[in-house]
């Protein structure tokens, strides 16, 4: 089977960094995304890996190992607003999005 | 600016009564994508399109239906919801290319099934 796991909550400090992981077990892979979602709104993208290494975008950073089956997404500086919701999906050997049920991140001041 | 629009935002039906959900996109994307998210749970594919080409999921219920008469508009048809397709439904599109994979996603349109 298909399988994406991510931790179901984290807290961390506004101000403070934050590593969110996710591995994944799929049928083929043709890449890994991160999305974004507040409380009761559609997920926003936020980064899109398909090589190893790192990936770094402002305050975002998104990592992936192939070879581990494992990606994490390191969030800088954080903001109250970056209270969210934080969802790992693979596109498979199907090009089909395989979603993980997201990690909800609370910010405290 | 492109977008992918949901309407209603928020529905309210009966047990058992039809509901209808829309979807339409101005970004010109051949895949579109009908989603159901319950509460802290990952968003189950219920159908896609590419183009007018049909794809249901496998253990999508056949209380669902879906339409998409062109290439901007998909509808999504609950012929008798019950309370347990109360959810978040989302729709999505992307580009069928080498390109971009990302999925675009509309503001979801929240059902309620009283």
């Amino acid at each position: 089977g298909q399988n994406i796991d991510q931790p179901t909550e984290m807290t961390a400090t506004e101000g403070a960094i934050v590593q969110i992981n996710c591995t994944y077990q799929t049928s083929g892979f043709n890449g890994l995304f991160w999305y974004q979602q507040h409380a009761g709104e559609a997920p926003t993208f936020l980064s899109y890996n398909v090589l190893d290494g790192l990936e770094e975008k402002g305050r975002f950073s998104s990592f992936l190992s192939r070879s581990k089956g494992y990606s994490y997404l390191l969030l800088k500086e954080l903001q109250m607003k970056d209270s969210a919701s934080y969802l790992c999906a693979v596109l498979d050997s199907n090009y089909q999005l395989i979603w993980g049920a997201g990690t909800k991140l609370i910010i405290k001041p | 600016d492109a977008m992918v629009i949901q309407n209603p935002r928020y529905q309210v039906t009966q047990f058992g009564k039809p509901v209808t959900l829309s979807c339409s996109q101005t970004l010109n994307h051949n895949v579109m994508y009908w989603y159901q998210q319950k509460s802290s749970q990952a968003p189950k594919l219920l159908f896609h399109y590419y183009d007018k080409d049909f794809n249901n999921e496998a253990d999508t219920p056949d209380n669902f239906q879906s339409r998409r008469p062109n290439t901007s508009f998909c509808f999504l048809d609950i012929r008798s919801p019950g309370l347990g397709d109360a959810a978040m439904y989302l729709c999505a599109t992307s580009r069928d290319d080498a390109i971009s994979y990302e999925q675009y996603f509309g503001p979801g349109t929240r059902l309620t099934v009283t």
